[in-house]
């Protein structure tokens, strides 16, 4: 069954301070892994990573994709405030026969940043 | 550009009852998915839709449904709803050139916020 896990599940940290937050996935027709930031509202897009090592960056966010290890992290330096919400994995699958724009997502990580 | 819409925002229904949720893509965008967020389960796929045809289906029973029009818009249906329903149903649009191409990559809009009692 595919599968794509995140964690930390929650992280609380201070105003200033590097987060990573890492995703793994184990799926059978891997094509991309995507970022995703949710308030309390619908997920806005941040990152589609297809290649391994090629670091996509905006801003003071970064992601990076690992597809030897089934991994992926995004880093957010010097947080504030309003990076605070869930940070949401998900991978996207080829499907023999035909397209598919079908997610398959992780559980999410709360990002909590205190002043 | 308008971002994804939905219709209603919210919405309270009783057990038994059917609901139709609607969604207008992004204008180009031909590629409608749906999904279902909950506390317990996350975000789960319920379908994707192309120039009016199902392209991929997840794993839910067939009280849920779904239709796309000519213009790309598109609605989902729930039958005889159940307590397990409530949940917030979000639809996405993505660009696909042709029904063999996908791009994953996925605008969401602001979802729908079903509550069954």
């Amino acid at each position: 069954e595919d599968k794509v896990v995140q964690s930390p599940l929650s992280l609380v940290v201070h105003e200033g301070d590097t987060v990573t937050l890492n995703c793994s996935y184990e799926v059978t027709n891997f094509r991309s892994l995507l970022w995703y930031k949710q308030e309390k509202k619908a997920p806005t897009f941040l990152f589609m990573l297809t290649s391994s090592g090629i670091e996509k960056k905006s801003g003071r966010l970064s992601s990076i994709l690992d597809k030897k290890e089934l991994f992926s992290i995004l880093n957010i330096t010097a947080t504030q405030t309003g990076d605070s919400a869930v940070y949401l994995c998900a991978v996207g699958l080829l499907n023999y026969g035909g397209a598919t724009n079908k997610l398959i997502f992780g559980t999410g990580t709360l990002l909590a940043v205190q002043p | 550009k308008a971002g994804v819409t939905q219709t209603p925002r919210y919405l309270i229904k009783t057990r038994g009852q059917q609901v139709t949720l609607s969604c207008s893509p992004i204008s180009g965008h031909r590629s409608v998915s749906w999904y279902q967020q909950t506390p317990g389960q996350g975000l789960q796929f319920l379908f994707e839709y192309f120039s009016e045809t199902q392209r991929n289906k997840g794993n839910f029973p067939g009280r849920f449904s779904g239709r796309q029009f000519s213009n790309s818009r598109s609605e989902m249906n729930v039958s005889t709803l159940e307590l397990g329903d409530s949940a917030l149903y979000l639809c996405a649009s993505s660009y696909a050139p042709d029904s063999q191409s996908s791009y994953n990559e996925q605008f969401f809009g602001p979802g729908t916020r079903l509550t069954v009692l």
